[in-house]
């Protein structure tokens, strides 16, 4: 059972900031927050985790407000290739990966 | 860098047929990891290996079996086809807590 909610579809142009958020509000206390991007017919691909706060590494950003109910990926500058499916998980940790139904963002030009 | 291997990445089969599906991980990778994601779906997780070991197990019919060799590579069996097994099979491998997917295997059952 999905742990996570997050908007079915979003759609963006090149060069804007795309803020896409997710609701767990059942998160554990041990739980990590992870963000997949996935590519039709290619398997998800790690973009940023984080537990608390945020992360910020090359490609993405990540906020988790203090509750941590929620957490926001923010991808800087989209460009027509970051149009994919992004999956948020919560974990304790990642031996099984339950994947929610994912926001499915549309980046155009 | 080296990245999860999987084969063969295109499969026929017939109903009732058996298939194989192979992941080598990530070199040192320890944890082996086998989803099935169906056409518009989300991938469900399967099994999952650590140290040739079954370590979890997920939503996997009983019709399939997986192991992982000494050499670390897993294999998915998968007997008695049906039309529902067409889907793409990820297998993702892990050192700890990020999991790196494969190419996927596209299995289609007719």
């Amino acid at each position: 059972l999905a742990k996570t909610t997050q908007p079915i579809s979003m759609d963006s142009y090149e060069g804007q900031e795309v803020n896409i958020t997710c609701s767990h509000n059942n998160i554990a206390t041990n739980d990590y927050i992870t963000w997949y991007q996935q590519f039709p017919s290619q398997g998800p691909r790690f973009i940023i985790q984080g537990y608390k706060t945020k992360v910020t590494n090359e490609v993405a950003s990540l906020f988790i407000p203090a509750d941590r109910k929620s957490s926001t990926l923010s991808l800087p500058r989209v460009s027509l290739s970051d149009t994919a499916v992004y999956y948020c998980l919560v974990a304790y940790n990642t031996d099984k990966l339950i994947f929610g139904t994912g926001t499915r963002l549309q980046v155009f030009p | 860098a080296a990245g999860v291997i999987q084969s063969p990445r295109h499969l026929i089969k017939e109903k009732r047929e058996t298939a194989t599906l192979k992941c080598y991980p990530i070199p040192r990778h320890d944890t082996v990891y086998w989803y099935q994601q169906g056409p518009g779906q989300d991938p469900q997780f399967l099994i999952s290996f650590y140290e040739k070991m079954q370590s979890d197990k997920g939503s996997i019919p009983d019709r399939f079996s997986a192991q992982q060799f000494s050499d670390y590579h897993s294999e998915l069996n998968m007997s008695s086809l049906e039309l529902g097994d067409s889907a793409l099979y990820f297998c993702a491998s892990s050192l700890g807590d990020e999991q790196y997917f494969g190419p996927g295997t596209r299995l289609t059952v007719t």
